[in-house]
């Protein structure tokens, strides 16, 4: 299947600064990829959409500003999460589809932040 | 609203069958998805179902009811690395995942 790599696994940062968390597609294009957010036991959330040229769709009570998503090119989406603090401590996972809306997405292996 | 409900934690034994279910509520439907997810681990694709009825593959098969908002994953000759959490999606009208909360999957030997 198609392979999406995600960067870095795990991060720990100090409350105040930014991260930023990168998201590949290895082997195909992907016009649309996805950023979640999902804390323990929990399923998964959806904070924003991401297409290749133009704006991110954040998902309601998803703070633009805090959490923003760059997305210059067809294999490579970015989420940086600006001026940290221990409540946005979670495991961020993109995710991309290949061809059709209908069809399966492949998902990064997740990023951990703990913000310290 | 949109609503996905699965069980949260089921208990089965190595070697045995378990039926995970899924139902669902969307705002138009196409197709269903089941994810597996180990713990801190991203999820991986297991199944699709848009037309009703049973798809087989391998030891995990997905059913589908298009009428009754329902669907569920069955895992046979279940093994100890089976333990992980099902996540079951609904894709809705505008091509939105909508995700349950999952269903933690014990294995005991």
């Amino acid at each position: 299947g198609a392979v999406v790599s995600q960067h870095p696994s795990w991060v720990i940062c100090k409350s105040g600064t930014s991260v930023k968390i990168e998201c590949r597609s290895l082997d195909f294009q992907a016009t649309t990829m996805f950023w979640y957010r999902q804390f323990p036991k929990q399923s998964l959330m959806l904070m924003a959409t991401s297409n290749e040229g133009s704006k991110a769709t954040y998902e309601q009570g998803v703070e633009k500003d805090k959490f923003l998503i760059n997305h210059a090119s067809l294999t490579l989406s970015t989420l940086t999460v600006t001026s940290a603090h221990p409540e946005d401590s979670s495991f961020y996972i993109c995710s991309a589809r290949v061809g059709d809306k209908n069809t399966e997405a492949f998902f990064g292996q997740g990023t951990r932040l703990t913000v310290v | 609203g949109q609503n996905i409900d699965q069980p949260t934690e089921m208990t089965a034994t190595e070697g045995a069958i378990v039926q995970i279910n899924c139902t669902y509520q969307t705002s138009g439907f196409n197709g269903l998805f089941w994810y597996q997810q180990h713990a801190g681990e991203a999820p991986t694709f297991l199944s699709y179902n848009v037309l009703d009825g049973l798809e087989e593959k391998g030891r995990f098969s997905s059913f589908l009811s298009r009428s009754k908002g329902y669907s569920y994953l069955l895992l046979k000759e279940l093994q100890m690395k089976d333990s992980a959490s099902y996540l079951c999606a609904a894709l809705d009208s505008n091509y939105q995942l909508i995700w349950g909360a999952g269903t933690k999957l014990i294995i005991k030997p």
